[in-house]
């Protein structure tokens, strides 16, 4: 069964830094997202990207974050600047589609970002 | 997934007692409501979904309620299974998903 992969599984970074999340959608996938939940917070939706541009995005989606799907198989998000409240689990979602009606959306794993 | 936090609801069933997940919604406007799963260590996973004009689906040992005049959606498993021992939570969409914070249900042998 196809399945969303995420990279690393657990990130650890000195505050400042720069990070880069790595995800493999579903192949057939046209619709990605990327959605993070602090431990013991609700999930919360950061960014959607179709075609190549960001279809939606919420307030958290500041300028320090940026997305890009550099080739035709992975999707990634950067962090530039990290601050110690982007500690996290970072997840990639994938769909077939979405507009007028749902469609299931395919999480990966995710990834464990602790900023120190 | 760290989804487990120290104040979430935690709902406990023996194996084989039907289960039923409750959850408020925010947005009147919503017009699709979904259920997910969620294991340790794990993405969370689409259970089922129900659409803003429906105020009944069944899926297979799973039922969704809407009630949309009190904002209020339910999920119901029959049967509960060990394997159900899981967080479980809401989303609504209005163009974005917007989750609740969830529900844990552990399921004794």
């Amino acid at each position: 069964e196809p399945e969303v992969t995420q990279t690393p599984s657990h990130q650890v970074t000195q505050m400042g830094q720069e990070v880069i999340l790595r995800c493999v959608p579903i192949s057939n996938h046209l619709y990605f997202y990327w959605y993070r939940q602090i431990l013991g917070q609700k999930v919360e939706f950061l960014v959607s990207f179709y075609n190549n541009e960001i279809s939606e995005k919420s307030e958290i989606f500041d300028d320090q974050f940026s997305v890009e799907r550099p080739d035709g198989s992975n999707f990634t998000l950067k962090i530039r600047s990290t601050k110690l409240e982007d500690s996290a689990m970072y997840f990639c979602a994938s769909s077939i589609a979405t507009g007028s009606s749902y469609n299931e959306q395919f999480f990966g794993p995710g990834t464990r970002l602790t900023v120190l | 997934g760290e989804s487990v936090g120290l104040h979430l609801p935690t709902l406990s069933v023996q194996e084989g007692d039907n289960s039923i997940i409750n959850c408020a919604y925010s947005n009147s406007a919503s017009d699709y409501f979904i259920w997910y799963k969620q294991e340790s260590g794990k993405g969370p996973q689409f259970i089922i979904d129900i659409r803003s004009n429906m105020d009944k689906r069944q899926g297979q040992r799973v039922t969704v309620l809407l009630n949309k005049t009190v904002k209020h959606l339910s999920l119901q498993i029959a049967a509960t299974q060990p394997g159900d021992s899981a967080v479980y939570f809401c989303a609504e969409r209005k163009g974005t998903l917007t989750f609740g914070k969830g529900t844990m249900l552990l399921v004794s042998p």
